[in-house]
Formats: C-alpha cells, structure tokens, sequence
C-alpha cells in the first residue's frame, strides 16, 4: 500500500531516554519532513530533507536530530527526551522541494514523556 | 515574524455553508494550503491557490487575496463527516509551510 508509515504509533518515555521514531515511504519522493503538533499551536517543523543524503533545521529542531541515508526513510532522534517534547510527532513528504509540493503525511506517534 | 491567524472553533448546521478566514504575514509568499484533520488522524491536502481568485472542488472552494495577505474555505451543503480541524498553510520564500493553529468545525443536526 503507498504511503508513510511511523512507528511507533504511540509511546511513552521515560525523561532522558534516548528514542527513535521511524518513518518509511514507498512513494519515492525526494523531500520528507518531521512536523510536531501541539495542542494551540499549529504543526511546527523540526527538521527537514530535500533530498536523500541531506538534511536541514527547521523551526524547532533543539533536541532533535534526523538522517536521510536513502530516499525510503526518514529517522526522527531524541538523544535525551525531556517533557516538552510531550506531543503528536507527524512526517510527512512530498515529490520534490520548491513550491506547490502536496505534502503527504503519515499517521502520526503520539509520544509521551515523564 | 510569520504569522498565520484563523478562529479556533466554529459551529455549523448540517446542509448550511461555512467560511472559514485565514490571514497571513509572512517571508515571502509561494501559495497557500488548506488541510483537512480529522481527531486523532493525520492532515490531508484540501486546496492549493497561487494567484488571485476562486478556486473551486465540489463542495469546497478556497478564496485568495494576496494583497490584503488573506484567505478563506468555503464549505457548502456542509455534512456531519466534515467536522474537522481545517489548517491553512503558508509556503514561503524559503518553500517551507507556515501553518495556523487550526480552525475545529462543529457540525450540529
């Protein structure tokens, strides 16, 4: 079936734990993106990849790192998690980078940490 | 800074119209987005407008005024599946999306 997958679809987390949330698509797009979404607040991105073997910082990316080995997966890290990172974690792609790029997201991992 | 502001709840009657406004101040402007989120689900893609004018799908159309940095979804013949959040997406000079927070509509009976 195409599409994105996450995994998991929910967790929960002990404060400074490490943690890695994944994500897969199979519809060979270039671009991929990892989005929080808070309560209030609208989708806010971390991080970002135009195209396999690059990444970039987005909005929020402070305790977060990401890697983009090939174009299928799209890893999202917590080196040391900590209670603000509280939230629905959603990645998302799009054919390419540059403008009017439908993006396509996954179903999201609610994580919580304590 | 960037800023994209749209009400944070609406209520709605079943089988009536619904306008929902986005305004925007942001870093350059490459078009702008509507989604659609269910509770507890992911956003789909609703609408893309680049240009000035009207742009109409079914039972949705998506309004744009890039002078005035301002933007609305109607929604027409509304149903009970159309209760939602609906987020409106700015893409800017730098082609990533600014998002407002989310507008919920209630559909009543």
């Amino acid at each position: 079936i195409a599409g994105i997958t996450q995994a998991p679809t929910s967790q929960i987390l002990a404060a400074g734990r490490r943690m890695t949330l994944r994500c897969t698509q199979d519809m060979r797009h270039n671009a991929m993106y990892w989005y929080r979404q808070d309560l209030g607040l609208g989708l806010r991105l971390i991080h970002y990849s135009n195209t396999a073997g690059t990444t970039g910082k987005g909005e929020v990316p402070d305790g977060y790192s990401v890697s983009r080995a090939n174009t299928d997966d799209f890893p999202l890290t917590l080196a040391s998690a900590v209670p603000s990172q509280t939230s629905v974690y959603f990645c998302a792609s799009s054919v390419m980078s540059g403008a009017h790029n439908e993006q396509f997201f996954g179903p999201g991992t609610r994580l919580t940490v304590l | 800074g960037q800023n994209i502001d749209q009400p944070t709840e609406m209520t709605a009657t079943e089988g009536a119209i619904v306008q929902i406004n986005c305004t925007y101040q942001t870093s350059g402007f490459n078009g702008l987005f509507w989604y659609q989120q269910h509770a507890g689900e992911a956003p789909t893609f609703l609408s893309y407008n680049v240009l000035d004018g009207l742009e109409e799908k079914g039972r949705f159309s998506s309004f744009l005024s890039r002078s005035k940095g301002y933007s609305y979804l109607l929604l027409k013949e509304l149903q009970m599946k159309d209760s939602a959040s609906y987020l409106c997406a700015v893409e800017d000079s730098n082609y990533q999306l600014i998002w407002g927070a989310g507008t919920k509509l209630i559909i009543k009976p």
